[in-house]
């Protein structure tokens, strides 16, 4: 398809496990951004790159918490140690120019973060 | 970051028109103001978004006050699948990159 896909959809991880979240932004789409989601709350800022270069993870609650986007395309964001309280939907959303703005973002459907 | 207020909650019929406002009193000469609309079990969807002028695109419309400090998003016939939780977003025109989501109005559209 041509949207923002993410994967997995959903992941249950036991309290103090390793997960790895995957974004495939659209193809062609410079900027790259990483939200989390708690229930009931708007998306929160975590991380933005522009192709390879990660210029804000400002977001970015912890140190447990780190992104990468190697070859400026697919995106993949890392959790260790995983704790209750990141239990949240993670978003992925990408626009396609560097001027953001006056940009609009697409956003991918998230994947469910469940720690136990 | 600029802050935008909305109200929590609104209801409309189907088949009628719907105003969500938006209170955006500290907004400056080059920042945009942005619509995303969040359906259940969805990522954020772009609606709108306008600079000083009035806007229309096939979804909304997009009516901002003459000093800017006030918008409206307009849905010109609700239907069901219009519920959602609809963000009101200012872009900072300074180099800022993000989205920066408040809490949203959750809009109800009564069959």
């Amino acid at each position: 398809g041509a949207g923002v896909s993410q994967s997995p959809r959903y992941k249950v991880a036991k309290r103090g496990q390793d997960v790895a979240l995957r974004c495939d932004p659209i193809s062609g789409h410079v900027s790259l951004f990483w939200y989390q989601q708690a229930l009931g709350q708007g998306p929160e800022f975590l991380t933005y790159f522009q192709n390879e270069a990660q210029l804000d993870k400002s977001g970015l609650p912890s140190d447990r918490f780190f992104a990468e986007r190697p070859e400026g395309s697919v995106s993949t964001l890392k959790i260790q140690r995983t704790q209750q309280e990141d239990s949240a939907v993670y978003l992925c959303a990408s626009s396609l120019a560097y001027s953001a703005t006056n940009e609009k973002l697409f956003f991918g459907s998230g994947t469910q973060l469940s720690v136990l | 970051d600029a802050k935008t207020t909305q109200p929590n909650s609104m209801e409309s019929n189907e088949e009628e028109p719907v105003h969500l406002p938006c209170n955006h009193s500290t907004i400056s000469g080059t920042d945009y103001i942005h619509w995303y609309r969040q359906l259940p079990s969805q990522g954020p969807e772009y609606v709108i978004h306008g600079l000083t002028s009035n806007v229309n695109n096939r979804m909304a419309s997009l009516a901002i006050a003459e000093d800017r400090k006030s918008s409206t998003l307009i849905l010109h016939r609700a239907t069901l699948r219009d519920a959602a939780v609809y963000y009101c977003i200012l872009r900072v025109g300074r180099g800022a990159q993000k989205l920066v989501f408040g809490q949203g109005t959750r809009l109800t559209i009564n069959p």
